[in-house]
């Protein structure tokens, strides 16, 4: 059974960061692509990140770009996302999704406020 | 960006009924290979979302032939026949051909 379990979340104050981590299991996850979703309360989903299966390969929409990294450790079947100069507007929930859309994780919280 | 414009944003239905729900792309949503990779996905209230159908109109496991994707190149539809309580939620469609990937903003089914 595919599981996704994300972790890390939390209040951190603007400005700050705060790094999130998704334990994958029970598919082999070197395999796939891996991304990071959002969404904010009461709102719609936001893709967030992309990685690639080496994690050579990175993408980013403009909202997060040069703020966030995605970064994996396929020994660990681990997958991060790493948030540096945290904004309001990035309150939401964030799911880890392999492939972007054919498994999620429950999700964690991330509350962005002083 | 693709623009994912999903109608319509919410839908009242009694249990038994069909109904679609349609979504449209910016941009052509054929990949170099090919292949469309535009999918839908159902978020059950307070429950992560789970995908049901992927490029177009492929189901995923253990999801009830009631559900039905069609569609090409920019125009999509999501049909669902004999409407369950089970079915109930925010229905959004999503793009992975362009980066960045896109989703639509969601259509609401309720029971009426």
């Amino acid at each position: 059974e595919v599981q996704l379990v994300e972790s890390g979340g939390g209040l951190v104050q603007p400005g700050r960061s705060l790094k999130l981590s998704c334990a994958a299991s029970g598919f082999t996850f070197s395999n796939y692509y891996m991304a990071w979703v959002r969404q904010a309360p009461k709102k719609g989903l936001e893709w967030v990140a992309t990685i690639s299966t080496s994690g050579s390969r990175t993408y980013y929409p403009d909202s997060v770009k040069g703020r966030f990294t995605i970064s994996r450790d396929n020994a660990k079947s681990s997958l991060y996302l790493q948030m540096n100069s945290l904004k309001s507007e990035d309150t939401a929930t964030y799911y880890c999704a392999r492939r972007g859309t054919d498994y999620w994780g429950q999700g964690v919280m991330v509350t962005v406020s002083s | 960006d693709v623009v994912m414009t999903q109608t319509p944003p919410s839908l009242s239905v009694a249990i038994g009924q069909s109904v679609s729900i349609s979504c449209k792309s910016s941009q052509s949503l054929v990949y170099s290979d090919g292949k469309t990779y535009l999918h839908w996905l159902l978020q059950s209230s307070g429950r992560s979302p789970k995908r049901l159908i992927y490029q177009v109109s492929n189901l995923d496991s253990g999801v009830p032939d009631r559900f039905s994707g069609t569609g090409s190149q920019k125009d999509f539809t999501l049909k669902i026949s004999r409407v369950e309580a089970k079915d109930l939620g925010v229905y959004y469609c999503a793009q992975t051909t362009h980066f960045p990937n896109t989703f639509g903003a969601g259509t609401k089914l309720e029971l009426k």
